[in-house]
């Protein structure tokens, strides 16, 4: 079975520094991997995803994740933390979930994000 | 509505007592996923649907939850005889067809409090 561990279950960084979300994953093979956000009272969204193409990907909302193999990591960052950015981050592996080409996923325990003016 | 929607979004029931959750998924969405999410955790498959045949039910804790989606559209996720362990945030997802790295994009969740 696959799985993600986020390594802080809460980050706090002041509006405009950067951000770093950590997240290490297992996999037995080459993972798809993804970063969906929470905000409050909303659903989740996804930030952005890794199919085994650019190692290096960008989402939306000036996010990116790098995916690091050697180190079985894909940190999420962003340049420049904006207090719309405070929500709770999940890092996600899918797991195909049959020859139908569905994929389950399997969450992390979340980062929350605060952002301090 | 143009994403999914949930339905109640708050439900508060006493143990032992059956509940039903809709999802009403975006329009036209082939395949739809059940998540139950418990407070300071992330969402945890329970079951998914292709059109209205249920593929995977794995995730589903016990037999006393139960899925259908009978028109391969709207679904009900029923908890019978309700237990306080099964208070959560029950969450849906859809996506538009069956393809491998396909968006899932989730409603607002039913938050269910049992008593």
């Amino acid at each position: 079975a696959q799985s993600v561990t986020q390594l802080d279950s809460h980050v706090s960084v002041s509006e405009g520094t950067p951000v770093l979300l950590r997240c290490n994953y297992s996999s037995s093979y080459s993972p798809s991997l993804f970063w969906y956000v929470q905000h409050p009272n909303k659903g989740l969204q996804l930030l952005l995803k890794y199919t085994s193409a650019a190692t290096l990907v960008k989402g939306i909302n000036g996010f990116e994740a790098e995916f690091k193999k050697s180190e079985t990591s894909f940190h999420l960052t962003k340049p420049s933390a904006h207090m719309s950015d405070a929500a709770e981050y999940f890092c996600v592996v899918s797991d195909q979930a049959s020859n139908f080409g569905n994929e389950k996923l399997t969450f992390g325990t979340g980062t929350r994000l605060t952002i301090i003016p | 509505g143009a994403g999914v929607s949930q339905s109640p979004r708050y439900k508060v029931t006493k143990r032992g007592q059956d509940v039903a959750l809709r999802c009403d998924p975006i329009s036209g969405h082939v395949s739809l996923y059940w998540y139950r999410q418990a407070l300071g955790q992330g969402p945890e498959f329970l079951t998914y649907f292709n059109y209205e045949a249920q593929q995977d039910k794995s995730g589903l804790p016990n037999d006393r939850f139960s899925a259908e989606r009978p028109e391969g559209s709207i679904s009900t996720l029923t908890i019978q005889r309700t237990e306080q362990r099964d208070s959560a945030m029950y969450r849906c997802a859809s996506t538009k067809d069956i393809l491998t790295y396909n968006e899932q994009f989730f409603g607002p969740g039913t938050r269910l409090t049992v008593l």
